[in-house]
């Protein structure tokens, strides 16, 4: 099965710097690679997705980018806020198959 | 909007109890899913279904077990609660549409079992 470990399992910025979270699998079949972001005592909730025949994504100040190559994906975030503080889920996966989520990137906005 | 429900967002139980923990998504979705949430152990797979009846294994299913018997209800079953399955229970649902597609999530269950 999908091996997926995320790198680091805590990060601390300050407001208005930028955050990288890497996201590495083991599974060459995986094709979708989705980011969830999940609030203290919320659900988990999709913030951005990449498919393998796309490289990068941006969507405001979040961005996904992808190394199929190396089996990597990252997730950046840019001009930290506060409520970006939250816990960060990755979840490499092939098409028809249940996400396997990763450990999971607390990341925490200090102002 | 998709909503997902779970019957309770707290609850507690003795050790040897059964267990029901149920789920509604009212967005007529195929998938749904059963995951544990523990701290430092992410979102563990309990178990999945892809539709009516069916049912699949996830990562975690020792003492659990499913049921599916209408489309927009999953229910997780614990057959004799135990102390090392106090933990918080998340329902999710997706569409299948060629290939994987987002999955909404229910608030979750805190299960405390004493």
């Amino acid at each position: 099965g999908e091996n997926v470990e995320q790198h680091p399992s805590t990060l601390s910025v300050q407001e208005g710097d930028s955050a990288v979270i890497k996201c590495t699998y083991s599974d060459s079949a995986s094709n979708y690679f989705p980011w969830y972001k999940q609030e203290l005592g919320k659900r988990p909730q999709l913030i951005i997705d990449i498919r393998s025949n796309v490289g990068e994504k941006k969507d405001q100040r979040i961005a996904v980018t992808l190394n199929k190559t190396a089996k990597h994906f990252s997730l950046h975030i840019t001009e930290t806020q506060p409520e970006d503080s939250a816990v960060y889920f990755c979840a490499p996966n092939q098409a028809g198959t249940a996400l396997i989520f990763g450990k999971g990137t607390t990341l925490s906005v200090s102002s | 909007d998709v909503k997902v429900t779970q019957s309770s967002r707290y609850l507690v139980k003795r050790t040897g109890e059964k267990v029901f923990l149920e789920c509604v998504q009212d967005m007529d979705h195929e998938n749904m899913f059963w995951y544990r949430q523990d701290p430092g152990l992410g979102l563990r797979l309990i178990y999945f279904s892809y539709d009516v009846k069916m049912k699949e294994k996830g990562d975690i299913p020792e003492g659990y077990s499913v049921s599916r018997e209408k489309k927009e209800r999953f229910s997780l079953i614990l057959e004799s609660a135990s102390t090392n399955q106090t933990s918080m229970y998340l329902c999710a649902s997706s569409l299948v549409n060629r290939g994987p597609r987002e999955q909404y999530f229910g608030p979750g269950t805190r299960l405390t079992v004493t």
